[in-house]
């Protein structure tokens, strides 16, 4: 596709389940990217996928947080046993070679555990 | 660590005002300094960059300058139009001790501008 695409683009769940967020980068971007964006605040990085290696996991918040990528193309985020503090947009960017240093940025997913 | 700081919004202009946000930044090394913008609905949209001590980034009338000796990368605008309307992200990454180019975000500055 022409950008990077995450789905779905809300996700409404109880606390204490688990979610699957899914991003779809630009194609031939070997970086990929998630970001977290709480309400009124800035983005925190999450976790970088080089390939479908992960070499930085340094943001995720706890062990209840995982990512994959396969293909070197789509991204899964999971979060195990929601809390409400996971309520927020997750974002995801692609980049064409980590050295270019663009990141291309999806619309992403709004998340609100109740 | 790593910290972007900058100035709260909202941030309300009648248009043709001139803008200025102001960014300031913490790093080790030499980052990039990037404005990301989001428009209301929409992702994020890399607005403008700068590699190295003393560029200037520029994009649809934006400028930003990246100051080594202030650590800072103030976003200006001469004369701001209703559709700039849109909360602005200032934005670092790949500093000395980190080569995934993660970006590092300030808290973003909402911007309102009224016909």
């Amino acid at each position: 596709g022409a950008g990077v695409s995450q789905s779905p683009s809300n996700k409404v769940t109880e606390k204490g389940k688990d979610v699957e967020l899914r991003c779809d980068p630009i194609s031939g971007h070997t970086a990929l990217y998630w970001y977290r964006q709480r309400l009124g605040q800035g983005l925190e990085f999450l976790i970088y996928f080089q390939g479908n290696s992960a070499p930085d996991k340094s943001g995720l918040p706890s062990d209840r947080f995982s990512a994959e990528r396969t293909g070197e193309s789509v991204s899964t985020l999971t979060i195990q046993r929601t809390q409400q503090e996971d309520s927020a947009v997750y974002l995801c960017a692609s980049s064409p070679t980590v050295a270019k240093n663009i990141q291309y940025f999806g619309a992403g997913t709004r998340l609100s555990v109740l | 660590g790593d910290s972007v700081t900058q100035m709260e919004g909202p941030v309300t202009l009648s248009e043709e005002a001139f803008l200025t946000i102001n960014c300031t930044y913490t790093a080790t090394g030499y980052p990039s300094l990037f404005w990301y913008v989001q428009y209301p609905g929409e992702g994020l949209q890399l607005l403008l960059k700068a590699t190295k001590a003393d560029d200037k980034g520029s994009n649809k009338g934006f400028e930003a300058t990246y100051r080594k000796e202030t650590t800072s990368f103030h976003l200006e605008k001469g004369s701001v139009q209703v559709s700039d309307s849109a909360v602005y992200f200032c934005a670092l990454s790949a500093s000395l001790m980190d080569s995934s180019y993660k970006l590092i975000f300030g808290s973003g500055t909402r911007l309102l501008v009224r016909p």
